[in-house]
């Protein structure tokens, strides 16, 4: 089983501010990973897949990359509204696995 | 405009067995390359996969979870069902249900719609 570790946990953000958030994985999982926001009460929303390729209608201030054990998702200019609990999924093996999620605030 | 809801009982007994449901729309589970999974969440924790069903009927489990585990679809009503047995306070999570797609020649894409969850909490 691959883990995936997540990090960090909580961040806060201004406004304007460009945030990473990262998961690392246990063994090479290619490109396999796939990355979500999630705001409460509501479906997770696909952000990016296969690592770097952005979900259309996603706003192009997301921004994946990473390969092998090392991802990285990078929000540029975050917003008031991408306050929101964000996680990785590798899919590279079963069973599928998560990261730890990380919950963004804004000030 | 696809979209998935889970459904199922709020608060189960210990040694009770859980039915969870997910009703979808935007799709069929009739059509080549679809496939629903069940996935869980348990408070202050990370996200955990159960199980999942393709169109095909195939069906796959973690295995950790596996003797307890039984997912079925009806294709009439859009639906696919969970079910657990004995349920433990340790399996008090919010359940979801999700899409995977499987296209033939083309890289599977893998839980692109998620419904809003369910919570579930096991007490007596």
């Amino acid at each position: 089983e691959t883990t995936v570790t997540q990090s960090p946990a909580f961040m806060s953000a201004t406004p304007g501010d460009k945030v990473n958030i990262s998961c690392k994985a246990s063994q090479d999982i290619d490109d396999d990973l796939n990355w979500y926001q999630r705001k409460p009460g509501e479906p997770a929303v696909f952000l990016i897949q296969e690592a770097s390729t952005l979900v259309p209608g996603v706003p192009p201030r997301f921004s994946g990359s990473g390969y092998g054990t090392d991802f990285t998702l990078t929000i540029n200019n975050i917003e008031s509204e991408d306050a929101a609990y964000y996680f990785c999924l590798q899919h590279d093996n079963f069973p599928l696995t998560f990261g730890q999620g990380t919950k963004v605030e804004i000030k | 405009q696809v979209t998935l809801r889970e459904s199922g009982p709020a608060l189960v007994k210990p040694t009770q067995t859980l039915t969870l449901t997910c009703t979808f729309s935007g799709f069929s589970l009739s059509t080549t390359e679809m496939c629903v999974n069940w996935i869980r969440q348990p408070p202050g924790k990370a996200l955990e996969w159960l199980a999942r069903i393709d169109w095909d009927d195939d069906k796959y489990y973690n295995t950790s979870l596996k003797t307890r585990l039984t997912i079925s679809k009806d294709t009439s009503k859009n639906q696919v069902v969970l079910t657990m047995t004995n349920m433990d306070p340790v399996d008090t999570a919010t359940y979801y249900c999700a899409r995977t797609r499987t296209p033939i020649g083309a890289r599977a894409v893998y839980l692109d719609y998620w419904g809003p969850g369910t919570l579930v909490t096991v007490s007596s």
